[in-house]
């Protein structure tokens, strides 16, 4: 079965600096990676996704991840973070056969700071 | 505009007292799923279906019942709600039963059973 680590609970960054949060998973063939974020009050939007080709894949909202197979590592990153990028992150994997479903992260939660 | 739809978005009741949380896509999706997140958990995916009639077990379906007799809906059922089931739950849904499609969220709905 997939699963998905997220060692960061929390992360506070100040406003401008660069962010990366780490996601690891777990699964025996190719997967499917997600991020996803939830603003306070709000449903998941999805950021990026990666199914195959380039490894390092663009989102929305200037959003960037890297899938490193080696490292079972598809790390979330943006240069330079604003206020509004405060959130929680939630990488997602999903197995590439049929009608698949996705497995969750715990979730990161983003604190940007003035 | 394209979109997940929830009621109630806040609820309290008691244990025991019946009540269906309710579900409608306008996208023609044939793939719909419930999930609950509760802190330090994450998004468990507790019932999905793949299309009218075909509904299966996600990894925390006990206590919890789900039909869908028309494509664009998707209720979720307490027969007999208890304080465990205090949670946040969303409904999602997407193309085809494929990874490839987005999942689409709505913006969740607020349960307490006291």
């Amino acid at each position: 079965a997939q699963s998905v680590t997220q060692p960061d609970i929390h992360i506070t960054v100040s406003e401008g600096a660069s962010l990366e949060l780490r996601c690891n998973y777990s699964y025996g063939a190719t997967p499917y990676l997600f991020w996803y974020v939830q603003s306070p009050g709000q449903g998941l939007q999805l950021l990026l996704k990666y199914f195959s080709g380039d490894t390092l894949v663009q989102g929305i909202k200037g959003f960037e991840a890297e899938f490193k197979r080696s490292q079972s590592s598809f790390n979330l990153r943006k240069p330079s973070v604003h206020w509004s990028d405060a959130a929680e992150y939630f990488c997602a994997v999903g197995a590439l056969s049929g009608y698949s479903t996705l497995t969750f992260g715990k979730g990161t939660m983003l604190l940007v700071s003035p | 505009e394209a979109q997940v739809t929830q009621n109630p978005r806040y609820l309290i009741t008691v244990t025991g007292k019946k009540l269906t949380v309710t579900c409608s896509q306008n996208m023609n999706h044939e793939y719909m799923s419930w999930y609950r997140q509760d802190p330090g958990l994450g998004l468990r995916q507790i019932y999905y279906s793949m299309n009218v009639e075909v509904t299966d077990k996600g990894d925390v379906p006990e206590g919890y019942k789900v039909s869908r007799k028309e494509k664009r809906n998707f209720p979720l059922i307490l027969e007999s709600p208890s304080p465990n089931q205090t949670s946040l739950y969303f409904c999602a849904s997407r193309p085809g039963g494929g990874l490839t499609g987005e999942l689409f969220f709505g913006e969740g709905s607020r349960l307490t059973v006291l």
